[in-house]
């Protein structure tokens, strides 16, 4: 495609139930990261992946978080038993490397609102 | 860890006047400092970026600064116009984790006609 193309745009649910978000990048790009946007505030880092390996998780919040990528190429990151904390804008991005930060183009992100 | 601290948190500029905006960075080891434009209801998207062995990087109208020894570095937008309004996010990491950087709190900017 384009653009890095995330799904769904919105999502409203419960506190407690589970949900995914997917990513799908540029084609060609290895790389793939996850942030989090919170009202009015600058992007956090949750996890990247090279290919389908994620070298570094240390950003994920708890272990309600995990995210994998199949096939280097779309990336879905599951947030398991919601908590209104978790109401957020998850920002999707790849990048041709992950050495190459200036080839990197985010996705519109998905609006997840927990009630 | 690496803190990022952006100022100011709006900035409102007549169509035309020059733009600053600033940050600093606790991490003498970053040396890889992009900025961001965010438009409503979209995802931040790279505008430029400097590499800590080099001190100012032009690209038309926006051009970055930095000072490695003060830890600190700036964006700068001359000939203001309206479609330069959006939130502008600075951010800092080291060149070989770019993807994990750390960002500022960002930067409301008006630029009124």
């Amino acid at each position: 495609g384009a653009g890095v193309s995330q799904s769904p745009s919105n999502k409203v649910t419960e506190k407690g139930k589970d949900v995914e978000l997917r990513c799908d990048p540029i084609s060609g790009h290895t790389a793939l990261y996850w942030y989090r946007q919170s009202l009015g505030q600058g992007l956090e880092f949750l996890i990247y992946f090279q290919g389908n390996s994620a070298p570094d998780k240390s950003g994920l919040p708890s272990d309600r978080f995990s995210a994998e990528r199949t096939g280097g190429s779309v990336s879905t990151l599951t947030i398991q038993r919601t908590q209104q904390e978790d109401s957020a804008v998850y920002l999707c991005a790849s990048s041709l490397d992950w050495g190459l930060p200036e080839t990197q183009y985010f996705g519109p992100g998905t609006r997840l609102l927990v009630l | 860890g690496e803190n990022v601290e952006q100022h100011p948190s709006t900035l409102s500029v007549q169509e035309g006047d020059s733009a600053v905006i600033k940050c600093t960075y606790s991490d003498s080891a970053s040396n890889y400092f992009p900025w961001y434009k965010q438009e409503l209801g979209k995802g931040p998207q790279l505008i430029i970026d400097i590499r800590s062995n080099v001190g100012e990087k032009k690209d038309q109208r926006i051009a970055v600064t930095l000072n490695k020894t003060a830890k600190h570095f700036s964006l700068h937008i001359t000939e203001t116009q309206p479609e330069d309004s959006a939130v502008y996010f600075c951010a800092a990491s080291l060149n070989t984790n770019a993807g994990k950087s750390t960002f500022g709190d960002g930067t409301t900017l008006t630029v009124k006609p």
